[in-house]
């Protein structure tokens, strides 16, 4: 177990709709990263946000938005959902931003978009 | 732009066998390198990391890793692999000396262990 818990564990929708992922960080980190992993693209990076700032911004769509709060719990809404979203989306979380921290994962929410 | 190649889609060994996982990586300047495994249905976990120093690395679950500046490799052994070790492992790269985290990972080796 991680430390990282994300909800919910399966999620099945239909496209054009919006949904919301969730994520927990471990107790004291205060980075949150999300990442797509799907067959055809492997593990993407999304977005990192460092103490509620964004911090980092990777292949994220315009239809995906992400936010960090002040309890350092992150959401990632994903809207306009195509058949293509469907993957596993990762959130992990690390003490603080640099690129040599270790990142500790969640066990992912799957995304099912039919 | 930082990548990271694993040329290994699929490996199978026998248990108690000796393994190898290749990793080459393409980054500007220094990189942290990262080897993680996800085991079915599961988050991904960290095996061992590279940041500086000794370029012989060990980490959990006995595996270890070497970085090779010159090869741009970072690969990853286990002298006498378990058949617990069957998962798929990605390798990846972090930005060396800035203030942000983004990895950049391997498409991922799928490990099959046979008894």
């Amino acid at each position: 177990d991680s430390g990282v818990t994300q909800t919910p564990k399966h999620l099945i929708t239909a496209t054009g709709q919006r949904v919301t992922l969730r994520c927990s960080p471990r107790s004291g980190d205060l980075s949150v990263y999300w990442y797509q992993q799907s067959l055809d693209q492997g593990l993407q990076f999304l977005i990192q946000y460092y103490n509620g700032e964004e911090r980092a911004k990777g292949n994220i769509l315009e239809r995906f938005s992400a936010q960090q709060f002040p309890d350092l719990h992150s959401e990632l809404n994903l809207s306009s959902l195509e058949l293509g979203d469907s993957a596993l989306y990762f959130c992990a979380s690390s003490e603080t931003s640099g690129g040599g921290n270790e990142q500790f994962f969640g066990p992912g929410t799957r995304l099912t978009v039919l | 732009a930082q990548s990271v190649t694993q040329p290994d889609i699929h490996i199978t060994v026998s248990e108690g066998a000796s393994l190898e996982l290749r990793c080459n990586y393409s980054y500007g300047a220094t990189p942290y390198l990262f080897w993680y495994v996800q085991s079915p249905g599961q988050g991904l976990q960290l095996l061992l990391k590279y940041f500086s120093g000794d370029t012989l690395v060990q980490g959990i679950k006995g595996f270890e890793a070497e970085f090779k500046r010159s090869q741009s490799s970072f690969n990853l052994r286990k002298p006498s692999v378990h058949w617990s070790d069957a998962a798929e492992y990605f390798c990846a790269v972090g930005p060396g000396g800035t203030s942000y985290g983004k990895l950049t990972f391997g498409q991922g080796t799928i490990l099959t262990v046979h008894p």
